[in-house]
């Protein structure tokens, strides 16, 4: 079954201890992106990635960084979250349709960072 | 930067009324896509809209591309109790996502 996985589902932490939040698709996608999503904020695009070794930062990278070392995974990394990273994240890859990207969302990490 | 903008942020509608959000871009886009995002779920792709002007119908939904390629709306023909849910835009091949419409509907 195509599928993106992100895990943990769930996680609740402490200012400054770092973590990740993984993310892996098997579809052989190029293109995959992270997101946050806030209240009336919409869905924030953090950083993507359009392919192994390509990373590029989005609207708002500050805080998170990424790596892309093969294909399939697309690792979230908060060095040292604070409370304003309290969010729900998204991890994206990309399809074709007609030439043009569209996204396979998972199933989202809901992070709390006290 | 590029941003796309929806309205509105939130709707109510009584079941059986319809429901139109509305997307604008401030850069001319190469195509539009439409997401519906479920309460507790994860955004599902819906349509991809290319053509200047045009415009897709998906059962009780109808999608439209605006003649300049900067807008788009999406309609909902007698809602349902099944189509609440937060309905997002997305422009450019970066994937960039509207802010989104929480569409709550009343039985």
């Amino acid at each position: 079954e195509a599928q993106v996985t992100q895990n943990p589902r769930y996680l609740i932490t402490v200012t400054g201890k770092k973590l990740t939040v993984t993310c892996s698709q098997n579809m052989n996608h190029e293109y995959m992106s992270w997101y946050r999503q806030d209240p009336g904020l919409g869905l924030r695009q953090i950083y993507y990635s359009m392919n192994v070794e390509v990373t590029d930062k989005g609207d708002v990278p500050e805080g998170y960084k990424v790596s892309r070392k093969e294909k399939r995974n697309f690792p979230l990394i908060l060095e040292s979250p604070s409370p304003n990273q309290t969010s729900l994240y998204f991890c994206a890859s990309s399809a074709q349709l007609g030439g043009r990207p569209y996204a396979f969302f998972g199933q989202g990490t809901r992070l709390t960072v006290v | 930067g590029q941003q796309v903008m929806q309205i509105p942020q939130y709707q109510h509608v009584q079941e059986g009324e319809d429901f139109t959000t509305y997307c604008n871009s401030s850069t001319t886009l190469s195509n539009i896509q439409w997401y519906k995002q479920r309460p507790g779920g994860h955004p599902v792709f819906l349509i991809q809209l290319v053509k200047s002007g045009e415009v897709k119908k998906q059962k009780r939904l109808t999608f439209q591309f605006g003649e300049a390629k900067k807008n788009s709306s999406l309609h909902i023909t007698a809602t349902q109790t099944t189509d609440v849910g937060t309905y997002f835009c997305a422009g450019l091949d970066k994937l960039i996502f509207g802010t989104g419409t929480r569409l709550q509907v009343f039985p």
